[in-house]
C-alpha cells in the first residue's frame, strides 16, 4: 500500500538531546513537508522540500533541522535550540506543489 | 500575505442532520485550489474535497460538498445526513507559492 509512514508514534527525550523524527512516503512525491500543531491549534509549517537535496525554511524553522538526501525521505532533527519541542509533528507530501497534501500518521514529541 | 480563516471554533449538529462550516481566505491568484481537511481523535490528517478555482462547479464527495463563492472568497463546507464518525477537527486549507496555509479549524460534535 502506498503511503507516509512516520515513526515513532510517541518519542520522549530529556532536555538537551538532539532527536529526529523519521519521515518515509512511497507515493513517489516530489514535494514533502513538517508541521508543527500544539494542542488547540492549527498546522504550523516548519520546513518544506521540493526536490532531494533542496529545502526551505516554513514558518517556525528556528531550532529545528531537516534533510533531503533520497526522494522517499523527509527527516526532521529538533535540537536542543528548539525552546518548546513538546508538541504533535506531522509530515505530508504532495506530488508536487500546490495540490493536495497527505499525511503520515504523525509523532508525539514530549520533552521533559 | 495569504490568510485562511474559519470563524466557528466549534459547532454542534444532530446526526443525520446537516451542518455548514465556514472559511473565507485571501489571494491575489486567479487559479488555485482549495481543500478541506479532517482530523479525527486519532490526529491523522484526512482530505475530504477539493475545489479547483477555475471550475463554477462545487465539488461533491458524497455527503460532504462545498459552496464556493469565488468573488467573496468563500469555502464552506456541508455535511449532510451528519454521522457519528464524522466529528472531528476540520481545517480548510489553501496552497500558495509552494506553501499551504491552514484555518485554526473549527472543532464539529455530533450528538447522537
Amino acid at each position: 500500500d502506498g503511503g507516509i509512514t512516520q515513526s515513532p508514534k510517541y518519542l520522549f527525550r530529556k532536555e538537551g538531546q538532539n532527536v529526529t523524527l523519521s519521515c518515509e512516503q512511497n507515493l513517489n512525491h516530489d514535494a514533502m513537508y513538517w508541521y508543527r500543531q500544539d494542542p488547540g491549534q492549527g498546522l504550523r509549517l516548519i520546513y518544506y522540500s521540493q526536490i532531494v537535496n533542496d529545502f526551505q525554511k516554513g514558518d517556525i524553522a528556528e531550532g529545528y533541522s531537516v534533510s533531503r538526501e533520497k526522494k522517499e525521505s523527509f527527516p526532521l532533527t529538533v535540537t536542543s535550540a528548539q525552546k518548546n519541542p513538546t508538541a504533535f509533528y506531522l509530515c505530508a507530501s504532495s506530488i508536487f506543489s500546490g495540490v493536495e497534501q497527505y499525511f503520515g500518521p504523525g509523532t508525539r514529541l514530549t520533552v521533559t | 500575505a495569504q490568510t485562511v480563516t474559519q470563524s466557528q471554533p466549534e459547532m454542534s449538529v444532530q446526526e443525520a442532520e446537516t451542518v455548514t462550516l465556514s472559511c473565507t481566505y485571501d489571494t491575489s491568484e486567479s487559479d488555485y485550489y482549495l481543500f478541506w481537511y479532517k482530523q479525527p481523535p486519532s490526529r491523522q490528517m484526512i482530505l475530504v474535497i477539493r475545489q479547483e478555482a477555475y471550475k463554477q462547479q462545487n465539488a461533491t464527495e458524497n455527503r460532504f460538498s462545498v459552496n464556493f463563492q469565488k468573488a467573496a472568497k468563500s469555502f464552506s463546507l456541508k455535511i449532510s445526513d451528519s454521522q457519528l464518525g464524522d466529528a472531528a477537527m476540520y481545517f480548510c486549507a489553501y496552497p500558495s507559492f509552494n506553501k499551504f496555509y491552514f484555518g485554526s479549524g473549527t472543532k464539529l460534535n455530533v450528538k447522537p
